[in-house]
């Protein structure tokens, strides 16, 4: 069973970096998905924020793709966020997850981590 | 840059059918995914590629797109089925490709 947990600081400063990893269970991130990070601020919609295939295939919201990284770590089995500059405005629950590589849909989630951006 | 609309919210009274839009420029010609979300929970996939139910997904959620429209259908709804709707696409563009979600439908059974 593929399972993601997400894990970072619930708390961060403004104009600091907000870091988040993604561990990955019951699958090898490296056969042939997408891994992505997805956002919800509180009482509003979401919001992808990026999506990585392998090193050569990375994709982020136009958005936010000046103030974002997405890394893969295939040795542990691991994605990570980092967004630069942090302000209030991206307080919110991320999420991590799964995508297809031709099919696109996120068909399994991480559980979500809140993270308050506050000084 | 291309945008996903669908309504804010909707009400529909048990047992009845819900349908759900979203709206998008020529969107028939996109594959649309749909999920719903319960308060405090992650979304979960309802609706893949217009039409197809995930594993474990009743067969009381199906899918069209046609045209600009594209619908997410709930017969016989349930009081367990009120939760936030998302359509979702993946966008091709010059600069590579993205995500897209639409804005989400908070669905209330009556």
């Amino acid at each position: 069973q593929v399972q993601l947990q997400e894990s970072g600081p619930g708390l961060v400063k403004p104009s600091e970096t907000l870091s988040l990893t993604c561990d990955v269970s019951g699958f090898s991130i490296s056969s042939g998905y997408y891994w992505g990070w997805i956002r919800q601020p509180p009482g509003k919609g979401l919001e992808w924020i990026a999506s990585i295939f392998h090193s050569d295939s990375i994709y982020y919201n136009p958005s936010l793709k000046y103030r974002v990284t997405i890394l893969m770590d295939s040795p542990k089995n691991q994605f990570s966020l980092r967004l630069n500059s942090a302000t209030v405005a991206d307080t919110a629950v991320y999420y991590c997850a799964r995508m297809g590589a031709t099919d696109n849909w996120f068909d399994v989630w991480g559980q979500g981590t809140r993270v308050t951006v506050s000084s | 840059s291309y945008g996903l609309t669908q309504p804010p919210s909707l009400s529909v009274a048990p047992g009845k059918t819900a349908k759900i839009t979203c709206g998008g420029n020529n969107i028939e010609d996109k594959s649309v995914h749909w999920y719903l979300q319960k308060p405090g929970q992650a979304p979960v996939l309802v609706i893949q590629s217009d039409s197809d139910r995930p594993s474990g997904i009743p067969r009381r959620f199906s899918g069209s797109n046609s045209g600009n429209t594209a619908t997410l259908t709930i017969r016989g709804v349930e009081a367990g089925d009120e939760a936030d709707y998302y359509c979702q696409v993946w966008e091709r563009t010059s600069d590579g490709r993205h995500v897209i979600f639409g804005g989400g439908t908070k669905m209330t059974v009556l």
